[in-house]
């Protein structure tokens, strides 16, 4: 049973246009969201993130959308360029009753913006 | 400050045999959590440990064990590895239990796994 969907497993965009990464969760305890992004041969790079409080947070290039009542999250690159290029994870957390937190990560979108 | 750094990076076993993977976190990073990633799948949540002891779980078999040692180094440990078992290993390091804006884990690069 996968809590945390990507529907979408590649996505190519032109530089310069907008890329939007989709996120769809079943568990209405996850409190926290995030996006990580991923190179061959790396280890996921954090991206951005948003709290369940929230709607919306933005950091530069990246903004994170939540839609708490349809239990989804999107993630908008404006304008994409070609070094985004890599493979983007949505991943949710929420506080386990025996006192820790860790991470649910969907199978992951690539996406490749074409020059 | 130095990242999150995993030895080997590539490893090849047969089936049967016993594997130990290495981490070691960033300075000052209490909470160290492991991740497997099949091919094509996201990372999945093994196990995680807070100071030295185990105090969360995935759904993972007791074959799969860990440690955690003071200095910031953690072990991964499989026992009778199954074909299933080929994948990247992924270890993670935090400061703290709760996730949150100021508290994110950080990822090492991995070790790939092959079981034969």
């Amino acid at each position: 049973d996968q809590q945390v969907k990507q529907n979408s497993p590649s996505l190519s965009v032109q530089e310069g246009r907008i890329s939007i990464l989709n996120c769809d969760y079943t568990n209405s305890m996850f409190d926290y969201f995030l996006w990580y992004k991923k190179y061959p041969a790396e280890g996921p790079t954090f991206l951005i993130s948003i709290s369940s409080i929230k709607d919306k947070n933005e950091d530069g290039r990246f903004t994170v959308f939540l839609n708490k009542s349809a239990k989804h999250l999107s993630l908008h690159i404006v304008p994409s360029q070609p070094g985004d290029s890599a493979v983007y994870f949505c991943a949710a957390s929420s506080w386990e009753r025996s006192g820790y937190s860790t991470l649910t990560f969907g199978k992951g979108t690539m996406l490749l913006v074409s020059p | 400050e130095t990242g999150v750094t995993q030895s080997p990076t590539h490893l090849i076993k047969t089936r049967g045999q016993q594997v130990t993977l290495r981490c070691s976190s960033q300075s000052g990073h209490n909470t160290v959590s492991w991740y497997q990633q099949a091919l094509g799948q996201g990372p999945q949540f093994i196990f995680q440990y807070y100071r030295e002891e185990e105090n969360g779980r995935g759904n993972f078999p007791p074959r799969f064990s860990g440690l955690q040692f003071p200095n910031y180094s953690s072990e991964l440990n499989v026992n009778a590895l199954e074909l299933d078992d080929s994948a990247l290993y992924l270890c993670a390091s935090s400061p703290g239990l709760a996730l949150s804006s100021y508290n994110e884990q950080f990822f090492g690069p991995g070790t790939r796994l092959t079981v034969l």
